[in-house]
């Protein structure tokens, strides 16, 4: 089976630029996570969506970032517009029993803004 | 809140040693569980174990132990004889028990194992 799958990758983008990252977790998860991950913070939890329902945005660090679930098998994690302190690595996962459960983790996307 | 604290930031070691792994936990909560999570070079993690908050059972798997101590609050992990691929950031992370919970991680612990 697939694990969650996150594009791109890679992104190098210059600061105001919309950034526009993807996800596709694991089918019949219920649960999707999108973490950031940076030397100085560790990883930090942004938002989180139960059956597609955002449950707690409290880890967005501001209007600029959103996030969207609209079917069970892709999320968006939009910045715009992005600035180079949101240079990180972002982490979708996503897990059957939210939280008190294995996380299932992508290959994250590292974002570059310049 | 919950908090989880890995005192320890980077950890080195030659290959064929043990190294232990801290983890102190805080939360008000009854129920609760804990993990471990590896980061290998390559980026991605990886879930180690899981523990809830009823059971202080040590658990061995393979060069793998666990120590959980609800008197401590804490939560370490040992590697025997450690080897090269052990080389790592290892996460210690804390979530309630609760349908909506959250996962809570430490700053991680970058172990260095060297040949």
């Amino acid at each position: 089976d697939a694990g969650v799958i996150q594009s791109p990758r890679h992104e190098v983008t210059e600061m105001g630029q919309e950034v526009t990252l993807r996800c596709k977790p694991i089918s019949g998860h219920d649960y999707l996570f999108w973490y950031r991950q940076t030397m100085m913070r560790g990883l930090e939890l942004l938002i989180y969506f139960n059956n597609n329902v955002p449950i707690d945005d409290s880890g967005m660090p501001e209007d600029r970032f959103s996030a969207k679930m609209p079917n069970a098998s892709f999320s968006t994690l939009k910045i715009q517009p992005s600035e180079p302190r949101d240079s990180a690595v972002y982490f979708c996962a996503s897990s059957l029993w939210g939280g008190a459960g294995e996380l299932f983790f992508g290959e994250g996307s590292r974002l570059t803004v310049l | 809140a919950q908090k989880v604290t890995q005192a320890q930031t980077e950890i080195s070691v030659v290959e064929k040693e043990d190294v232990t792994l801290d983890c102190v936990y805080e939360t008000r909560d009854t129920t609760y569980y804990l993990f471990w999570y590896k980061q290998p070079p390559s980026g991605e993690l990886v879930f180690l174990i899981r523990r809830n908050s009823f059971d202080e059972q040590n658990e061995i798997s393979g060069r793998y132990s666990w120590n959980f101590q609800k008197s401590t609050s804490s939560f370490n992990f040992t590697i025997t004889a450690s080897q090269v691929v052990d080389s790592a950031v290892y996460f210690c992370a804390l979530s309630g028990a609760g349908a909506n919970s959250k996962l809570t991680f430490g700053k991680g612990i970058t172990l260095s194992v060297r040949p």
